[in-house]
């Protein structure tokens, strides 16, 4: 069954202080990874899409990278702003008979970012 | 604004009455998806579609759901006969046509419809 877990499922970081949120993923053919954040109240936003194990995409302070097994985003010396839930989804291979193009979400990791 | 539209963004029904939620897709994107986020959950697929076809409704409860996605209007989910566990937040996503089973698919989504059912 294709899963995605995330951690920690909470993180708290003082302003500056740079960590790294991890998703590991099962899924026996893999279209894609997506990273996307939610602030309370509205809708997922998307950030990055990764591809291929080795693949790395960076946005401001943030950059995710891709293994075969698991993702990560890094945060470089985050910013109050920077406080949010970060969600990562798979979506698998176009190739299996039972794809489409539905994404398979974590829990997510709730980041919270103090001055 | 060119972004994935829902409406209504809060709705509240009383257990039994139908919910409608209603989604229009970004400009130029012909494939729909509905996730369903429940308390302190992850989001749930729920079903896929792309104009006057429904392709995947395997997170579909079998039950009292149903979406469409006509040639004109947008998108629709609704909900017969609502009960308090149908209480969450529905995310409609867009994404472009595609070609091939490899093809690069980014799926943007709404604000979100949250359903309070009393």
């Amino acid at each position: 069954e294709d899963q995605v877990t995330q951690s920690p499922e909470a993180l708290r970081l003082q302003e500056g202080e740079s960590s790294s949120l991890n998703c590991s993923y099962t899924v026996s053919g893999l279209r894609g990874l997506f990273w996307y954040r939610q602030d309370p109240g509205k809708g997922p936003e998307f950030l990055f899409t990764l591809y291929s194990a080795g693949e790395e995409k960076e946005k401001e302070r943030l950059k995710a990278t891709l293994t075969k097994k698991e993702s990560f985003l890094h945060i470089t010396a985050p910013k109050p702003e920077d406080s949010a839930t970060y969600l990562c989804a798979v979506q698998a291979d176009g190739r299996r008979m039972d794809s489409s193009y539905k994404l398979i979400f974590g829990s997510g990791t709730r980041l919270l970012v103090r001055p | 604004n060119a972004g994935v539209m829902q409406n209504p963004r809060h709705l509240v029904r009383r257990r039994g009455q139908e919910a409608r939620l209603r989604c229009s897709p970004m400009k130029g994107h012909s494939h729909v998806y509905w996730y369903r986020q429940l308390p302190e959950e992850g989001l749930k697929f729920m079903v896929y579609l792309q104009k006057e076809n429904i392709i995947d409704e395997s997170g579909m409860p079998k039950e009292r759901f149903s979406a469409e996605f006509p040639k004109e209007g947008p998108s629709i989910l609704r909900i017969q006969q609502v009960v308090r566990g149908d209480s969450a937040a529905y995310f409609c996503a867009s994404s472009p046509l595609l070609a091939g089973f490899l093809a690069k698919n980014i799926q943007y989504f709404g604000a979100g419809t949250r359903l309070s059912v009393l």
